[in-house]
């Protein structure tokens, strides 16, 4: 098991500019989690899906903020147009059951914005 | 990806002693507990869990001791070793599938 996987690692932009996060769940977890890891506000959930639907997208910061599913085996974080106050660690996590038992985090994308 | 900066509540113990981790979580309809362990660079990992049925659940050299009256949350580490070093997040769910997170704390392990 490969665990849940995020491209890229690291990403580091200008202002303005197009950025797209990528995330491969678990093979077989119907939910998939966004979080924004900051030094100032933690662990953030930003949205989450099941089954491929978007659920709860009322963490999303704001509408520069957009997320997909197209597919069961992958999700994309986009924020367009990108500020330096979006700099963080963006986390995908997946799961198989409502239960959130356990959640699988893959290991982050850095994303720097200047 | 690095966790949280420099303003985490930081625990330090020696090699070898029991660490003890508090958590004080706000909703009382929340159902389910877990504690994460995030390691530099790395995603939380999942670490243990518990039910609002319990409140006592162990697993290996790690124990979560719930106390719903009180709202309140520990783990509890047996024999700290070096690689327990890490920040530690209490997270909590309840009538809804969202899983929110507490603020962290930092366990440091010295020789």
């Amino acid at each position: 098991d490969a665990g849940v996987i995020q491209s890229p690692r690291h990403e580091v932009t200008e202002m303005g500019q197009e950025v797209t996060l990528r995330c491969k769940p678990i093979s077989g977890h119907d939910y998939l989690f966004w979080y924004r890891q900051t030094m100032m506000r933690g662990l953030e959930l930003l949205i989450y899906f099941n089954n491929n639907v978007p659920i709860d997208d009322s963490g999303m910061p704001e509408d520069r903020f957009s997320a997909k599913m197209p597919n069961a085996s992958f999700s994309t974080l986009k924020i367009q147009p990108s500020e330096p106050r979006d700099s963080a660690v963006y986390f995908c996590a997946s799961t198989k059951f409502r239960d959130l038992t356990p959640l699988h985090f893959g290991n982050g994308t850095r994303l720097t914005v200047t | 990806g690095e966790s949280v900066g420099l303003h985490l509540p930081t625990l330090s113990v020696q090699e070898g002693d029991n660490s003890i981790i508090n958590c004080a979580y706000s909703n009382s309809a929340s159902d389910y507990f877990i504690w994460y362990k995030q390691e530099s660079g790395k995603g939380p990992q999942f670490i243990i869990d518990i039910r609002s049925n319990m409140d006592k659940r162990q697993g290996q050299r790690v124990t979560v001791l719930l106390n719903k009256t009180v709202k309140h949350l520990s783990l509890q580490i047996a024999a700290t070793q070096p690689g327990d070093s890490a920040v530690y997040f209490c997270a909590e769910t309840g009538d809804t599938d969202k899983l929110i997170f507490g603020t962290g704390t930092r366990l440091q392990v010295f020789p």
